[in-house]
C-alpha cells in the first residue's frame, strides 16, 4: 500500500493563528519530507527527516517548525504566518534517505492565509 | 543553465496522438531519473523511473542519453486521462543534498 495521507486537505488561517498540518505513511519507510507549491510551479524541497532526524532544512523560515514524533509521522507546525505562505503543502516518504529512492507523495493541504 | 529544464508547454494534442517531451538536465553525475505527472490540484505521482537508457511501460516510453544530457518521454495513442503536468525530475547525486530537483514541469492537454 503505497499510501501517504495528509490532514487537513484545506486549511485557512490568520496571521497571528498557530495551525498544525499532519502527514502519515505506514509503509515503513525512513526518510519523510516537506515540500511547498506555489500554482504552476515545481515543488520546492523545505525540509528532509531521516530516521527521525532533522537532516535538511532549506532555510525555511521559522514560522514553519517540522516534527517528527514518529518513524510514521511527520508535523509542520505552522505561526504567524504571511498571506505569501498560502501554497500547497505536500508530504513525502521513500524507502530510505537516497537521491536515487521514490518518493511517494500525501494529497498535501491546501493552505490559505488571510 | 538551470539544473533541469523543461518546455513548458502547453501542448494540445487530439486523442490518439503521439507527443514527446525532452527535459535536459545540467549534472553530468546524475545517474537515475524519474518522470512524475501531476494533475490539477492533485499530488505529484509517479509515471516512470530511468536508469539506464530507457525505460517502457505500455503506451509510455522514457529514453535516457547521457551524451546529451537529456531525457525524454514519449506517449503514444495518446488518452484523455493523459491530460496533466509531467514534472521531469533529476536526483542530485552529490554531498549530502541528496534531494530531487523538479523541472518546472510540460501541460498536456488531450483534446477528444
Amino acid at each position: 500500500d503505497t499510501e501517504v495521507t495528509q490532514t487537513p486537505k484545506h486549511l485557512v488561517m490568520g496571521m497571528t493563528n498557530k495551525k498544525s498540518l499532519k502527514c502519515e505513511q505506514h509503509m515503513g519507510h525512513r526518510a519523510m519530507y516537506w515540500y511547498k507549491q506555489k500554482a504552476k510551479k515545481p515543488p520546492e524541497l523545505m525540509f528532509v527527516y531521516s530516521y527521525e532526524k532533522l537532516s535538511i532544512n532549506e532555510s525555511v523560515p521559522s514560522r514553519f517548525s517540522p516534527e517528527c514524533p514518529n518513524s510514521s509521522l511527520l508535523n509542520l507546525h505552522l505561526h504567524a504566518l504571511q498571506p505569501e505562505d498560502s501554497a500547497l503543502y505536500l508530504c513525502a516518504s521513500s524507502q530510505d534517505w537516497g537521491a536515487w529512492e521514490t518518493q511517494y507523495f500525501g494529497p498535501g493541504t491546501r493552505l490559505l492565509v488571510l | 543553465r538551470k539544473e533541469v529544464e523543461q518546455d513548458p508547454g502547453p501542448f494540445n494534442v487530439p486523442e490518439g496522438a503521439t507527443v514527446a517531451f525532452n527535459c535536459t538536465y545540467s549534472n553530468s553525475a546524475s545517474q537515475s531519473f524519474f518522470w512524475y505527472r501531476q494533475d490539477c490540484r492533485k499530488e505529484p505521482k509517479l509515471l516512470m523511473s530511468v536508469y539506464s537508457s530507457g525505460n517502457e511501460d505500455g503506451r509510455f516510453t522514457a529514453q535516457l542519453n547521457r551524451a546529451s544530457q537529456y531525457i525524454s518521454l514519449l506517449i503514444r495513442d495518446s488518452k484523455l486521462s493523459d491530460s496533466a503536468t509531467y514534472l521531469c525530475v533529476v536526483p542530485c547525486p552529490s554531498g549530502s543534498a541528496r534531494q530531487l530537483t523538479f523541472g518546472s514541469g510540460t501541460q498536456l492537454t488531450v483534446l477528444p
